[in-house]
């Protein structure tokens, strides 16, 4: 029933190590999309797919790469994990846009704890 | 200037009170215009949009000042389960091919005390 999915909850790592975050929605939606939480609580976008292609990139390093291989899902990968990585990663998915009076809720995943020592 | 702005807070209010939240917003092109709901190390979640003429859901009421760049949340009869922290959200502009950025504020958290 669930209606984003994320996996892992936790996630604690040493530096420099490589690790992914999968996201899951069953909402039928064309559009998901990453945001980091940092230890600030300041949620911000990382990155949005529709329809499985690459929409907003917002400046966030190289190390990070989604992955969409269909539209139900949008992977997380971090090469070279830093310090600064340690964060909470919330996946959301949400339909198109419906104009500046329309329903344009997007429902956020519960979330991944990364911690990196 | 921070695209979207919020008092932290915290608001410690007693069962039963009123208390408002404020939010102001720097881009004036902004689109759309959201108070979202986020609980103690949970996801955020849509507590209501707001609109240009103001809108009620409940004990919550949202306005919206575009010419003051200015949106605020009105909460009555508050209760305990009202505890959470509020972020003020807009869309600063629509991004095309269908998907739309979402700019948070920080968030106003809120205890509401027996």
């Amino acid at each position: 029933d669930t209606a984003v999915s994320q996996t892992p909850k936790y996630l604690v790592t040493q530096m420099g190590n490589d690790k992914s975050i999968k996201c899951e929605q069953n909402l039928g939606h064309d559009t998901m999309y990453w945001y980091k939480q940092d230890s600030k609580k300041f949620l911000k976008i990382m990155f949005s797919y529709n329809n499985k292609e690459l929409i907003i990139n917002e400046t966030v390093p190289n190390r990070f790469s989604p992955k969409s291989p269909d539209k139900a899902h949008l992977n997380l990968h971090i090469n070279s994990l830093e310090l600064g990585d340690s964060a909470v990663y919330f996946c959301a998915s949400s339909q198109e846009w419906r104009g500046p009076s329309g329903n344009n809720e997007q429902f956020f995943g519960p979330g991944t704890r990364l911690t990196v020592l | 200037r921070k695209e979207v702005e919020q008092d932290p807070g915290p608001f410690n209010v007693p069962e039963g009170a009123t208390v408002a939240f404020n939010c102001t917003y720097s881009n004036s092109a902004s689109q759309s215009f959201f108070w979202y709901r986020q609980d103690c190390r949970k996801e955020p979640k849509l507590l209501m949009s707001v609109y240009s003429s103001g809108n009620e859901d409940g004990r919550f009421t949202a306005q919206l000042n575009r010419a003051s760049q200015y949106i605020s949340l009105l909460i009555r009869d508050s209760k305990l389960s009202d505890s959470a922290t509020y972020l003020c959200v807009v869309i600063p502009r629509h991004s095309g091919a269908g998907s739309y950025q979402l700019t948070f504020g920080k968030g106003t958290k809120l205890s509401v005390i027996p």
